[in-house]
């Protein structure tokens, strides 16, 4: 089965604390995307990387890192330094300028 | 001006109407547009891809590109309750693979 897989569905942080999220694929996408979603917003982009060991920021980075060690795998790090984490995560891929496809979103709260 | 806009609504339409939904671009933005349909707390889904100048029709759906004014739309045929959802527009950067998405659009569609 083909597709986007993130992981967990639901995440619950602590003030301080740092967490990760998860984002694999199968489609052999060379490009992948991190968005952030607030309620009744559009999507900011977060962080993108067009290949393996490279990525780049893009409008709301700060307070996030990421890898791309694996062409398959873009793992977000959601560290203390971002102040209002709570929000909807949404992980995609793409060919080169191509269609990109969603996972299922991670919803972080923080308690 | 915002890379990609795209007016809030929502926009409510009867059953068997047209729905027009209408995104512009700025002059950053010139590549591959896309159009999302996102229900609430899900993740977007890809509707349709334009990548050159006119129409492009897909069942019930057709999109328009026109590059001279810079605008993207997309219309929904005999419009139906389940088409009720968010609509999201979304351009690549001229440069560097940064895909970038609209604020969206909501779309009731009444019975």
């Amino acid at each position: 089965d083909g597709g986007i897989t993130q992981s967990p569905k639901y995440l619950f942080r602590k003030e301080g604390q740092n967490v990760t999220l998860s984002c694999e694929q199968n489609l052999n996408h060379d490009a992948m995307y991190w968005y952030r979603q607030d309620p009744g917003q559009g999507l900011r982009l977060i962080y993108y990387s067009q290949i393996v060991n490279d990525f780049q920021k893009g409008d709301i980075a700060e307070g996030y890192s990421v890898s791309r060690e694996k062409k398959e795998s873009f793992p977000l790090t959601v560290t203390s330094a971002q102040k209002n984490p709570t929000a909807f995560y949404l992980c995609a891929s793409s060919p080169t300028l191509g269609e990109a496809f969603f996972g299922q979103g991670t919803r972080l709260t923080v308690v | 001006q915002k890379e990609v806009e795209q007016n809030s609504g929502p926009l409510s339409v009867p059953e068997g109407a047209i729905a027009s939904l209408n995104c512009t671009y700025s002059d950053r933005v010139s590549q591959s547009f896309f159009w999302y349909r996102q229900y609430s707390g899900k993740s977007p889904e890809l509707i349709m891809s334009i990548y050159s100048n006119g129409d492009k029709e897909d069942g019930r759906f057709t999109a328009q590109l026109n590059k001279a004014s810079q605008y993207v739309s997309l219309l929904i045929r005999d419009s139906q309750p389940s088409d009720s959802a968010t609509y999201l527009c979304a351009g690549f950067y001229n440069q560097g693979g940064k895909l970038i998405f609209g604020q969206g659009t909501e779309l009731s569609v009444k019975p």
